[in-house]
């Protein structure tokens, strides 16, 4: 069953440092997302990517986050210079890019910022 | 901002019976309505999902009710098993553009032998 994977399952990283978390989504699948959530807090909606540009993005989203899709078949979010509050679970997830399609989520990312 | 409140953190069952997890959004905009499953240290799994447009939708041991007037929903498990047990997470989205979904807060079933 095809599925969305993220590497690295881990990431710790001091503040002020860049990141880059990448995913790879289902391969036929055109939208593409990332989703955060805090320990003890809901899953936010970070960002949706359609087509080579960002469609909708949240204001959590700021001018510190960035997504490429460099190639094909990668997707990532970039954070620039990473703050303590940045530390949290990050979902990548796609979708076939019809209405009222479920998103597929990949296993996530742990971010630690120290 | 809770467009998607899911009221009780937590719920225990035991198994065979049935388990009912409750979800209430806000947004009448919302016209699509999901059903999530998370275990720890993975990401979210599908489960089922309704379009406002109906009612109810069942699969298998899963049936999603939603009551538009009452801007609620919810999920039954029959008969719940002990593999059952992880956070459930309601989430919503609007038809309009790409497919934001809004989250609930997450209900930690856990069936009981």
């Amino acid at each position: 069953e095809p599925e969305v994977t993220q590497t690295p399952s881990h990431q710790v990283t001091q503040m002020g440092q860049e990141v880059i978390l990448r995913c790879v989504p289902i391969s036929n699948h055109l939208y593409f997302y990332w989703y955060r959530q805090i320990l003890g807090q809901k899953v936010e909606f970070l960002v949706s990517f359609y087509n080579n540009e960002i469609s909708e993005k949240s204001e959590i989203f700021d001018d510190q986050f960035s997504v490429e899709r460099p190639d094909g078949s990668n997707f990532t979010l970039k954070i620039r210079s990473t703050k303590l509050e940045d530390s949290a679970m990050y979902f990548c997830a796609s979708s076939p890019g019809q209405q009222n399609t479920e998103a597929f989520f990949g296993q996530g990312t742990r971010l630690t910022v120290v | 901002d809770q467009q998607v409140k899911q009221n009780s953190p937590s719920l225990s069952v035991q198994e065979g019976r049935i388990s009912i997890l409750n979800c209430d959004y806000t947004n009448s905009m919302f016209d699509y309505f999901l059903w999530y499953k998370k275990y720890p240290a993975e990401g979210p799994t599908f489960l089922i999902s309704i379009s406002s447009i109906k009612d109810k939708n069942e699969d298998g041991r899963f049936t999603v009710f939603l009551n538009k007037s009452a801007k609620h929903l919810s999920l039954h498990i029959v008969p719940s098993q002990p593999g059952d047990s992880a956070v459930y997470f309601c989430a919503a989205s609007a038809f309009e553009g790409a497919q934001k979904l809004v989250f609930g807060q997450g209900t930690r079933l856990t069936i009981n032998p």
